[in-house]
């Protein structure tokens, strides 16, 4: 089974603040997505990564693939209130097409 | 998006019920997901499907069955319903290079 490990599990900061989120694993994935949740409704991807060492940016979002392609990290830049949600990992190992998630980092940006 | 419905978003049933969960899509995407999401165990795979009448476990099939007899409707049975089945429940679908779309997601409550 593989498994991800996310970090911070929860994470309350001032808006304008810079954070990292870790998504950990011992397992080599053939890509790694970001999922946002809000509640009530399902997660929404962001992006997914593909190549080790891949940078893929978002607006003030940074998202960084492992050369390993063992983890990834997901960095904020001023963070604002509108990025309160759930934050998710999730890997695809190729075994078909079957996505394993970390167990998600709950962020909260308080004006 | 991908154009998925859950019904019923809420549900309350009794222990030892059968109840039936559907997942509908409109974009006939070939593999279609049911997961689970309780606190501290983030998302979990049940089953999933990769055609009509294919289908395979997850991490956490036992209690579960699944059947998929159109390419738009992916049925998730609880064949009798216990506590530790309350949870929330999703449904997603791969959309290739656009990766996975996820539905709204169904409350279900075992009293």
């Amino acid at each position: 089974t593989q498994l991800l490990e996310q970090s911070p599990q929860f994470l309350s900061i001032q808006e304008g603040e810079n954070l990292t989120v870790y998504c950990n694993s011992s397992s080599v994935f053939s890509s790694l997505q970001w999922y946002r949740q809000e509640p009530g409704e399902g997660p929404v991807l962001l992006v997914t990564v593909v190549t080790g060492g891949e940078v893929k940016k978002l607006k003030r979002l940074t998202f960084q693939f492992g050369d390993a392609r063992k983890d990834s990290s997901l960095h904020i830049t001023a963070a604002q209130p509108g990025d309160t949600g759930l934050y998710l990992c999730a890997g695809d190992g190729n075994a078909g097409n079957m996505l394993t998630f970390g167990g998600g980092t709950r962020l909260m940006v308080k004006p | 998006d991908a154009g998925i419905t859950q019904s019923p978003r809420h549900k309350v049933t009794e222990t030892g019920t059968p109840v039936t969960l559907r997942c509908h899509q409109t974009e006939n995407h070939r593999y279609m997901y049911w997961y689970r999401q309780d606190p501290g165990h983030g998302l979990r795979l049940i089953h999933y499907s990769y055609g009509v009448k294919d289908t395979d476990k997850g991490e956490v099939s036992d209690g579960y069955s699944v059947s998929r007899s159109k390419t738009e409707d992916f049925l998730l049975t609880l064949e009798s319903a216990t506590s530790s089945q309350t949870s929330v429940y999703f449904c997603a679908v791969l959309r290739g290079a656009y990766g996975y779309t996820f539905g709204s997601g169904t409350r279900l409550t075992v009293v």
